[in-house]
């Protein structure tokens, strides 16, 4: 079966520190990946989707950026975190290729970021 | 625009008093819709998917209802472990890869 991997769970930063966060799945080849962030009470804004190594594409204009070095792997960087960057951040993979129409996401279980 | 609209916000109800939470969407194009349920500082779980109006999905007392313009989610005689928040999502008119998710519903339910 296959299994999302997020860490860390919990992170605290100061303003204008680097940040790094990994996601990795297992159990499937080519999936597509996602980074979604949640504001407190909020629903979720999709930031950055890959549908294959060295493909990434962004959805909202920000301090942050996204590699996929690897096929199951997903990162989410920035050099100088803001304090409007604190929040709830969830990688996700789904079914790639010609499976990927209607695939649903499946979610890790997310990094709680708080930039101080 | 593509937009995913959830109503109520939030919902307090007695455990076995039943109701349904409403996800409205503005898609060209429908290719799906999905349910998720979140407990508080977890990632979403699926819960089910609909893809076509009429069709309806059912899991333990959930029951996922769909129109051309809305679905509905159904909980009957719902119980406290039901709490939780549930995400409706839909994929854009423009990429079928990329989900949009609705704001939720905050469920809590009262033993």
């Amino acid at each position: 079966s296959q299994t999302i991997h997020q860490w860390p769970a919990t992170l605290v930063q100061p303003v204008g520190s680097p940040l790094s966060l990994e996601c990795t799945v297992e159990g499937t080849s080519n999936p597509n990946l996602y980074w979604y962030r949640q504001a407190a009470g909020r629903g979720l804004q999709l930031l950055f989707y890959s549908v294959g190594i060295g493909q990434i594409s962004s959805e909202v204009p920000q301090n942050l950026s996204a590699s996929r070095p690897q096929d199951r792997q997903f990162i989410l960087s920035s050099k100088k975190l803001l304090l409007s960057d604190s929040g709830f951040y969830l990688c996700a993979w789904s079914q790639g290729g010609a499976s990927s129409y209607n695939s649903p996401l499946h979610f890790g279980n997310g990094t709680r970021l708080t930039v101080t | 625009e593509d937009q995913v609209t959830q109503s109520p916000e939030a919902l307090r109800l007695q455990e076995g008093e039943s109701s349904s939470l409403n996800c409205s969407y503005t898609v060209s194009g429908l290719r799906g819709l999905f349910w998720y349920r979140q407990d508080p500082g977890k990632g979403p779980e699926f819960l089910f998917t609909l893809y076509s109006a009429g069709e309806e999905k059912e899991k333990e007392r959930l029951k996922a209802t769909l129109t051309k313009k809305e679905s509905f989610l159904h909980i009957t005689a719902p119980k406290p472990e039901d709490s939780a928040t549930y995400l409706c999502a839909v994929p854009k008119s423009s990429s079928a890869s990329k989900i949009i998710f609705g704001s939720g519903t905050r469920l809590s339910i009262r033993p």
